[in-house]
C-alpha cells in the first residue's frame, strides 16, 4: 500500500524536552510539508521541502527544526525553544507533476 | 498578505438536502484550488481539485470555481450523516513551490 505514515500517534512531552515526530512516504513523492493545526485555527506551514538534503522555513517554523537526508523521509524536532508545541502536526506530501498534498494521520502532541 | 476565507459554520442541513460551502481567497494568482474533508480527530482528505472556471463534478460533489470574483465553492448533493466534518478550502500561493494557503474551515453537519 502507498501512502504516508507518521509516528507515533500520541506523544507527551515533559517541558524543556525535544521531541521528534516521524514521517515516512512511499509514494516516491518529491515534496514533503510539516504543517499544525490548533482548534479553530486552519493548517499553518512549519517547513517544507522539494529535494533532498533543502528544505525551507514555513511561516512559523521559530522552535521547529526538520531534516531531510532521504526522498522518504521528512522528521520534524519540536524543540524546548517551541513557546506553545500542544498541537496536532500534520505531515503532507505531493508529487512535482502536480499540486495536491496527501496527508498522513498525524501525531498529536501534548505539553504536560 | 494572502488569505482563505470561510464561514466557519456550522452549516447544518438535512439528510437528502444539498449542503453548499463557499471560499474566497485574496491572490489573484492562483491557479489551483482544492476542497479537503476533515473528521473530528483524522487528518484532511483531498476530495476535490480544480483548475478552470466553471464546475467539475465527481458523484455527489462539484467544485466550482469563479476566478474572476475569487470565489471557489464546494456543492454535497443528497448530504448524508456521514458528510458530516469540517471542509477546508485550499489555494495555492502562487508560485512553483506548491505551497497550499489553507481557509480556517466549515463545520458541516448532516441531521437525519
Amino acid at each position: 500500500d502507498g501512502g504516508i505514515t507518521q509516528s507515533p500517534k500520541y506523544l507527551f512531552r515533559k517541558e524543556g524536552q525535544n521531541v521528534t515526530l516521524s514521517c515516512e512516504q512511499n509514494l516516491n513523492h518529491d515534496a514533503m510539508y510539516w504543517y499544525r493545526q490548533d482548534p479553530g485555527q486552519g493548517l499553518r506551514l512549519i517547513y517544507y521541502s522539494q529535494i533532498v538534503n533543502d528544505f525551507q522555513k514555513g511561516d512559523i517554523a521559530e522552535g521547529y527544526s526538520v531534516s531531510r537526508e532521504k526522498k522518504e523521509s521528512f522528521p520534524l524536532t519540536v524543540t524546548s525553544a517551541q513557546k506553545n508545541p500542544t498541537a496536532f502536526y500534520l505531515c503532507a506530501s505531493r508529487s512535482l507533476a502536480g499540486f495536491e498534498q496527501f496527508f498522513g494521520p498525524g501525531t498529536r502532541l501534548t505539553v504536560l | 498578505q494572502k488569505e482563505v476565507e470561510q464561514n466557519s459554520g456550522p452549516l447544518s442541513v438535512p439528510e437528502g438536502a444539498i449542503a453548499s460551502l463557499n471560499c474566497t481567497y485574496s491572490d489573484r494568482v492562483s491557479q489551483s484550488f482544492f476542497w479537503y474533508r476533515q473528521y473530528s480527530g483524522k487528518s484532511p482528505e483531498l476530495i476535490m481539485s480544480i483548475y478552470s472556471n466553471g464546475d467539475k463534478e465527481d458523484g455527489r460533489f462539484t467544485a466550482q470555481l469563479n476566478k474572476a470574483s475569487q470565489y471557489v465553492s464546494l456543492l454535497i448533493r443528497d448530504s448524508q450523516p456521514s458528510d458530516s466534518a469540517t471542509y477546508l478550502c485550499a489555494v495555492d500561493y502562487g508560485g512553483s513551490q506548491g505551497n497550499l494557503i489553507f481557509g480556517k474551515g466549515t463545520k458541516l453537519s448532516v441531521k437525519p
